[in-house]
């Protein structure tokens, strides 16, 4: 069956460092990725899609990769400030009937430390 | 422009009650989709609203259903409410329920607590 994993375990790094955040995903082949940060007792909110035909997508401080071969994404946030710090989602297009289910991972917690 | 709101933000129901939750999506979005979120849990598909049709179902019991009205505003109805019901249930908006890559839009969510 189709499964996404992210980073099992919470992230904390030190202010002013990279954050690198990991999504693997297995029997799927999706056309593209979106990355969703979310705050506790709030939705999630996009930051970045990223196609199968792109290797790489940046917007500010975050970079993110799609390895199609290895099933997986990588997000990175550069020079890491404690405002970074959320759960960050993976998620993957699933065809439901005629609607496009977005399926998600479940998510890592990161704490970026003063 | 408005962004998707949700109402209401916290609900304590018991075991076997019915449940009503609103959704209001942003300002020229046609699709609603909701989403359960358990604790420490990324969001599941619950179904898709567009044109007032379920256009989508994840992989859900009939006892959760929706409506969608002309004004696209949504509603999610959960009948004989179960403890694993408890979660925070998440609406999302959208233009296009198609094949395009389109992002979601989400509220912040009702926080449903099952006694």
């Amino acid at each position: 069956s189709q499964k996404i994993e992210q980073n099992s375990e919470a992230l904390n790094i030190q202010e002013g460092k990279t954050a690198t955040l990991t999504c693997n995903y297995t029997n799927y082949s999706p056309a593209y990725l979106q990355w969703y940060r979310q705050d506790p007792g709030r939705g999630p909110v996009f930051l970045l899609l990223i196609r199968e035909n792109e290797k790489e997508k940046r917007k500010e401080r975050l970079k993110v990769t799609f390895d199609t071969t290895l099933k997986q994404s990588l997000f990175h946030i550069t020079a890491s400030q404690p405002a970074d710090s959320a759960t960050y989602l993976c998620a993957l297009p699933i065809s439901s009937g005629s609607a496009r289910q977005l399926t998600f991972g479940s998510g890592t917690q990161l704490t970026v430390l003063p | 422009e408005t962004g998707v709101t949700q109402s209401p933000t916290h609900l304590i129901k018991t075991r076997g009650q019915q449940v009503t939750l609103r959704c209001s999506s942003q300002s020229g979005h046609n699709t609603v989709s909701w989403y359960q979120q358990a604790l420490g849990q990324g969001p599941q598909f619950i179904f898709q609203y567009y044109r007032e049709e379920e256009n989508g179902r994840g992989n859900f019991p009939p006892r959760f259903s929706g409506l969608q009205f002309p004004n696209y505003s949504s509603e999610l109805n959960v009948n004989a409410l179960e403890l694993d019901d408890s979660a925070l249930y998440l609406c999302a908006s959208s233009l296009d329920p198609g094949q395009r890559a389109e992002k979601l839009f989400f509220g912040s969510g009702t926080q449903l607590s099952v006694l």
